[in-house]
């Protein structure tokens, strides 16, 4: 299976601060199936990214992916209220499927 | 546009079963394989198996052999899973999804499992 790790698992940021995420898989993972989710408690995931940098219709381009495998990142230009959940990559390149362990954006 | 709609909440007993089915719309519904994934409250989703609607062919995680089965309807576009012999570590909600090369994954609303006695 292929494991994927995330840093930070937590973060304290400000409203306007440039938040970055990152996401390693044990693994080669093909970028075109690399994506990333946020999640606010109870609540279904919402994907942001999906291909690590493509971003889905509907989402602010303050969210944005690069990378290629085995590490992806997350980035959020300019962190606004509406932000604060966890996020979480997940890789559909090889099943099982997996996910990183989600990062916790909390305020400061 | 891609859709996938889920069947209700679900309360059940512990022995129980609970079939949860996901009604598809806007691809073409034997060219994908339908995942299942399940998230139990405070914990990362986790990844149960796939199917394929053209073959009937499965695969699970090991910890669901014997007790998931996975089922297609390619009349109604509708995909089915079912779990046996319910305890109380699985209540989660449960979520079908596919994989789009061209437009990423796409997971249905989610249904909510809760098992008690």
């Amino acid at each position: 299976d292929i494991q994927m790790t995330q840093s930070p698992v937590s973060l304290s940021a400000s409203i306007g601060d440039r938040v970055t995420i990152t996401c390693r898989a044990s693994q080669t993972v093909v970028s075109y199936y690399l994506s990333w989710y946020q999640q606010k408690p109870g609540k279904a995931p919402k994907l942001l990214i999906y291909s690590a940098t493509r971003l889905r219709g509907g989402i602010p381009s303050r969210f944005s992916g690069s990378g290629s495998g085995p590490e992806f990142t997350l980035t959020i230009s300019s962190l606004q209220s509406e932000d604060f959940a966890t996020y979480f990559c997940h890789q559909t390149f090889i099943y099982p499927w997996t996910f990183g362990p989600g990062t916790k954006v909390e305020i400061k | 546009q891609v859709q996938l709609v889920q069947s209700g909440p679900e309360l059940k007993r512990p022995g129980a079963s609970v079939k949860v089915s996901c009604k598809t719309s806007g691809f073409n519904f034997t060219s994908y394989d339908i995942n299942w994934l399940r998230q139990a409250s405070g914990q990362g989703p986790e990844w149960m198996g796939w199917m394929s609607p053209k073959t009937g062919y499965e695969q699970k995680a090991q910890k669901f052999q014997g007790r998931v089965t996975m089922t297609s309807d390619t009349s109604t576009r509708t995909a089915y899973m079912e779990v046996h012999k319910l305890t109380s570590d699985d209540t989660a909600v449960y979520y079908c999804a596919i994989d789009d090369f061209f437009s990423g994954p796409a997971w249905g609303q989610g249904t909510l499992v809760s098992v008690s006695s």
